[in-house]
């Protein structure tokens, strides 16, 4: 299994919808939770952190279930410019590496 | 505000040719660093990470080598490419542990990366 699972997609959804996608982490142990953002043929960028109590930021809401080892990614009024591909990635306290899954893919079509 | 630079962009290179990448980190002091490769429609894999100058671990048994002879700067080496070294190579720092004062210090920021070509 590995340590962090993502749906590769891609998710095709059209302009103005909602969209969500999860990600399960296999070490209970982890601590810290982030989402980045990929476009294509460039470096991942820092989206947001997921805190226990979920965060928002605009039209992005994250969340996590530290119970069911998951953590989800919420896009309101989805733009054609949030088509990329979001990279869920774990930290656990002591070490410094983060573990990353493969990443789903977005397209948000007119 | 911290940066960090890459270079080149982009790279063709023969079979059996040296490489040397570069990394620079600005803005910031003792940064742990990275190296990832990306293979076209893959995930991130860490190849090498350091926590200090001439410090380095190894995540992954290849061709590659890392050096950090400074405490900004990050090289990515071999001393002869294969074909299965083409990719996308991504330099990163993130803060030393027990300094981050919060979770975005706890992250990693990425350089614009160097795309490598092996023929």
């Amino acid at each position: 299994r590995k340590e962090v699972e993502q749906d590769p997609g891609p998710f095709n959804v059209p302009e103005g919808a909602t969209v969500a996608f999860n990600c399960t982490y296999s070490n209970s142990a982890s601590q810290s939770f982030f989402w980045y953002r990929q476009d294509c043929r460039k470096e991942p960028k820092l989206l947001m952190s997921v805190y226990s109590s979920g965060n928002e930021d605009g039209r992005f809401t994250a969340q996590l279930n530290r119970a069911s080892q998951y953590i989800s990614l919420l896009i309101r009024d989805s733009k054609l410019s949030d088509s990329a591909t979001y990279l869920c990635v774990v930290k656990s306290r002591s070490n410094y590496q983060l573990i990353w899954g493969a990443g789903t893919k977005l397209i948000i079509k007119p | 505000s911290q940066t960090i630079h890459q270079w080149p962009a982009t790279l063709v290179q023969p079979v059996g040719s040296p490489l040397s990448l570069e990394c620079t980190v600005e803005g910031t002091s003792n940064p742990n660093l990275y190296w990832y490769r990306q293979a076209a429609g893959r995930g991130l894999q860490l190849l090498f990470y350091s926590v200090g100058i001439g410090q380095i671990s190894s995540e992954v048994p290849q061709n590659l080598s890392a050096s950090r002879p400074q405490d900004r700067q990050f090289i990515l080496s071999s001393k002869k490419l294969l074909l299965s070294d083409s990719g996308f190579y991504l330099c990163a720092w993130s803060s030393a542990v027990g300094l981050a004062t919060n979770t975005y210090q706890e992250t990693q920021y990425f350089g614009p990366g160097t795309r490598l070509l092996v023929l």
